[in-house]
């Protein structure tokens, strides 16, 4: 499994666009990249996943350099409501890329 | 579509006794996921099932947790018996299959152990 690598923690204000990157050095030709967010007392929810180049859907963008070897989750304008902890996941169904969560990171956003 | 549900939201019991925990995935899928998360850390596979097949279970502790998946649909997950360090919050989540598609989470049971 490719072993991803975030930061632990970051802080923004409100109304800034926030990037989170993550380290994914050993990454498979077959894997995916997939993002989570998750708030307190709730289980984690699919934000964005992508293969190559660059992915944007209606809450985040994902960029992915040409070596795949990291990716950005990039959030645009975040609000109060975009504290959470990010998770960044890499793999395939045969690889078990459901397996490798790892800590995330926990993104606060304040006035 | 109604998300994936979970029963109960919280359970608290003594150590060395037994707990089940029960899931219903969205309607139609045929991957079922149940996931251990402890305070602090990201969720850890203990079992995926597809269809009512175990897929994975490298990471479940066989001599006290057990998982079982009737008909393909509903899952249950069971810990026989509890230890201090299984107070943690236990997520079931579904895919309409295992190949890349979003895993769908319900938001846990949370287990605290005495």
């Amino acid at each position: 499994l490719a072993k991803t690598t975030q930061p632990i923690s970051m802080d923004s204000y409100e109304g800034q666009e926030v990037n989170i990157t993550c380290s994914h050095n050993n990454i498979a030709t077959n894997d995916y990249i997939t993002w989570y967010q998750q708030f307190p007392s709730q289980g984690p929810r699919f934000i964005i996943q992508g293969y190559k180049t660059k992915v944007t859907n209606e809450v985040a963008s994902l960029f992915i350099p040409a070596d795949r070897k990291s990716s950005t989750l990039s959030l645009p304008r975040v609000s109060l409501s975009d504290t959470a902890v990010y998770y960044c996941l890499v793999g395939d169904s045969n690889s078990g890329y459901a397996l490798n969560f790892g800590k995330g990171t926990s993104l606060l956003v304040t006035p | 579509e109604a998300g994936v549900a979970q029963s109960p939201r919280y359970k608290i019991i003594e150590k060395r006794q037994s707990v089940a925990f029960w899931c219903n995935p969205i309607s139609g899928h045929a991957t079922l996921y149940w996931y251990q998360q402890i305070l602090g850390q990201g969720p850890k596979l203990l079992i995926q099932f597809q269809n009512n097949g175990v897929v994975d279970d490298s990471q479940l502790p066989k001599d006290r947790f057990s998982a079982e998946r009737l008909k393909g649909v509903d899952s249950t997950l069971k810990i026989q018996p509890a230890k201090l360090e299984d107070s943690a919050v236990y997520l079931c989540a579904s895919s309409l299959e295992a190949n890349n598609q979003p895993q769908h989470f319900g938001d846990g049971t949370r287990l605290s152990i005495l």
